[in-house]
């Protein structure tokens, strides 16, 4: 079965909005959390990670909010510009050191 | 640096013959990571290798899929009497101990 899920296969936001990527997983193990970026003809990138011993984690425009208990994380982009558009795909392992399940991807456009 | 190498870049095969991937990492990196990549499944996780020892290899089809690493500096992915349902993006990733994949370009199989 999937074991993290992304629900919305796409997303538009207005230029300057906020974009709210949303990821669910299923397996009580998994300890690290992350969201990565893939254009067109390209390989995904990483974005930002987090462990589970925290909730939130800022990167300049970037946030990443983990509830554990609901199996839930989000990533959440302010000020979104054109450039953001891309596939956005959340990812979730047991560990740093285990392999990363993907979900199937969110595809966002930031229109003017 | 060179960021992680795959070859060939395309390929196509008739079905029935067989295929082989190859993967040079980024030196250094203690883990080497093997994905599939279609439209309908997203990225699956297939198998992966940790200081050249195979870890985990529960996403690899059983009958006609293996992966090795010989050495450090690279390692294969064969699939053998290859179907069309085997065409995909095969997509390598190499990493230090930190969670961080870093992707290669891909190999894009097409089988007829």
């Amino acid at each position: 079965g999937q074991q993290v899920k992304q629900s919305s296969p796409s997303l538009t936001v207005q230029e300057g909005g906020i974009s709210i990527l949303n990821c669910d997983y299923e397996n009580d193990m998994f300890d690290y959390f992350a969201w990565y970026k893939k254009y067109p003809d390209n390989s995904p990138t990483l974005l930002i990670s987090v462990r589970s011993n925290v909730d939130k984690r800022e990167d300049g425009r970037l946030t990443v909010f983990l509830n554990k208990s609901g199996k839930h994380f989000s990533l959440h982009i302010t000020a979104s510009q054109p450039e953001d558009t891309a596939v956005y795909l959340c990812a979730a392992a047991s560990s740093s050191f285990s392999k990363l399940v993907f979900g199937q991807g969110t595809s966002l456009s930031v229109v003017p | 640096n060179a960021g992680v190498i795959q070859t060939p870049r395309h390929k196509v095969t008739g079905k029935g013959q067989e295929a082989t991937l190859w993967c040079e990492p980024i030196s250094g990196h203690s883990a080497v990571f093997w994905y599939r990549q279609t439209i309908v499944q997203g990225l699956e996780f297939l198998t992966y290798f940790r200081n050249q020892a195979p870890i985990d290899d529960s996403g690899m089809p059983k009958e006609r899929f293996s992966a090795q690493m010989p050495n450090q500096s690279h390692s294969t992915l064969k699939i053998q009497s290859t179907q069309p349902q085997d065409s995909a993006v095969y997509l390598c990733a190499s990493s230090p101990n930190t969670g961080q994949l870093y992707f290669g370009e891909g190999s894009k199989l097409t089988v007829l």
